[in-house]
């Protein structure tokens, strides 16, 4: 059974960097694009981008655009996210997400990781 | 971008009713949509994918359907574990989007 399991609750200052990761395991990791989404505090989700762990191609979206990056290890089957030039409104749950893909194109996520909290403070 | 428009974005219902939850996308996604429920203080979980299909796993009562770009989830006989917040996700294109959020209280 496929599983995400991600790394611990963070506390980071304005302008330090955060780096989250995410194990898989249950499945052919090189097989399934990982997603990275992230909720603020009582908000919605919001996603940020996303790996190709074979060949390690990335997409993200234009607001993280030369703040983010996304990197994968294939000897571990980790996929790990780093948010640089934090805020406080950086300060949300993030999520790994599964992409899960039908042969005509059509796709979801699943499953999650657990999330991980990250806490941007002075 | 398309922009996923999700209403209510809240309701309350008691156990037995059926329900319903609305999204709209601002361009033709064909069935790229899913649903998600998320439950306090977990990660959002798999409900409905390709606008129709229900996940293994997932209960009966949940239900898609399409009607152009707007789609719909109907959840029948509510039970107390179905309180929480739904979410609308397109996987038509990037950047991936989800609807605004519809939380749902069981009175």
């Amino acid at each position: 059974q496929a599983q995400l399991v991600q790394s611990g609750a963070e506390v980071e200052k304005p302008g330090a960097s955060v780096k989250v990761s995410c194990q898989a395991s249950g499945y052919t990791f090189m097989n399934h694009h990982l997603h990275w989404i992230r909720q603020a505090p009582g908000q919605g989700l919001e996603w940020m981008g996303m790996i190709n762990p074979s060949g390690g191609s990335t997409t993200y979206a234009q607001q993280f655009q030369g703040r983010v990056a996304m990197t994968t290890d294939t000897s571990r089957d980790i996929v790990s996210m780093e948010l640089s030039s934090l805020i406080s409104e950086d300060t949300a749950v993030y999520y790994c997400a599964r992409e899960t893909k039908w042969p005509g194109g059509n796709n979801w996520f699943d499953p999650w990781g657990q999330g991980t909290l990250v806490t941007v403070s002075s | 971008d398309i922009q996923m428009t999700q209403s209510p974005s809240s309701l309350s219902a008691s156990v037995g009713d059926s329900v319903t939850i609305t999204c709209r996308s601002s361009h033709s996604i064909s069935a790229y949509l899913n649903w998600y429920q998320q439950k306090p203080g977990q990660a959002p979980k798999l409900l409905i994918y390709a606008a129709l299909s229900l996940q293994s796993g997932a209960p009966s009562r949940f239900r898609g359907s399409q009607s152009g770009t707007d789609f719909t989830l109907t959840i029948s006989y509510l039970q107390p574990e179905d309180s929480g917040t739904y979410y609308c996700q397109q996987s038509y294109s990037i950047p991936r989007t989800f609807g605004q959020g519809t939380r749902l209280e069981i009175k």
